[in-house]
């Protein structure tokens, strides 16, 4: 069976610092994606980033980067320059198989002081 | 605008009632979804279609029934049959069934009294 795990329940950063989110997947397809997604207070998902498993390069998307350690089974979400409204909780998340229903972790919530 | 509507935003039901949930979406997917989030926890998988007139049972699927009459629509029932349905319940679409991603409505709030 493949899961998703988020160690660390809430992480705190300051205005315009760096923060790391963690996550660990585990499956034995060799065919999938991995995500992170955000869910603000309004609770809508919204799409972060992904990053396919074939690709050796990690993906970025502005302030948001991730670290893909294929062997190790880790994608770690970055964020620089944090600002307020990054305040949510962060999903990772991994699209296995055919069937494309995504596994969740359990989520990681972000406070950002001012 | 693209994009996957859920209705209602809130919705309450007594004990017994059975209860459906909207979801639509004009972003031509032919895949989709239905999740439930519960407080501390990640998104569950309660069934998902890949194809309009096929639909496939998720982890958590009893109580619940699903239709996939439209390529458009794929409404959620709740039955009196789920024993705790007082949850957010979350739609989400996708182009093909894979390792694509998904995009989500803004979900439902359903209560139960």
């Amino acid at each position: 069976a493949q899961t998703v795990t988020q160690s660390q329940p809430e992480m705190s950063v300051q205005e315009a610092e760096t923060v790391t989110l963690s996550c660990t997947y585990d499956t034995s397809e060799s065919d999938y994606y991995l995500f992170w997604y955000k869910q603000p207070p309004s609770r809508q998902m919204i799409l972060v980033i992904r990053q396919e498993a074939y690709k050796q390069q990690n993906a970025t998307e502005n302030r948001f980067s991730v670290n893909f350690q294929k062997a190790a089974k880790s994608f770690s979400l970055k964020i620089s320059d944090s600002q307020l409204g990054d305040a949510a909780m962060y999903f990772c998340a991994a699209g296995v198989g055919s069937q494309g229903n995504l596994i969740f972790g359990k989520g990681t919530k972000l406070s950002v002081k001012p | 605008d693209g994009g996957i509507t859920q209705s209602p935003k809130y919705l309450f039901r007594k004990e017994g009632q059975n209860v459906t949930l909207s979801c639509e979406q004009n972003l031509n997917h032919d895949a989709m979804y239905w999740y439930r989030q519960d407080p501390g926890q990640g998104l569950r998988l309660i069934y998902y279609s890949q194809i309009v007139n096929d639909f496939q049972k998720g982890d958590i699927a009893e109580g619940y029934s699903v239709s996939r009459e439209k390529k458009e629509s794929f409404p959620l029932t709740v039955t009196s049959a789920q024993k705790n349905p007082t949850a957010f319940y979350l739609c989400a679409s996708s182009w093909v069934a894979g390792p694509d991603t998904q995009y989500f409505g803004p979900g439902t709030r359903l209560t139960v009294l």
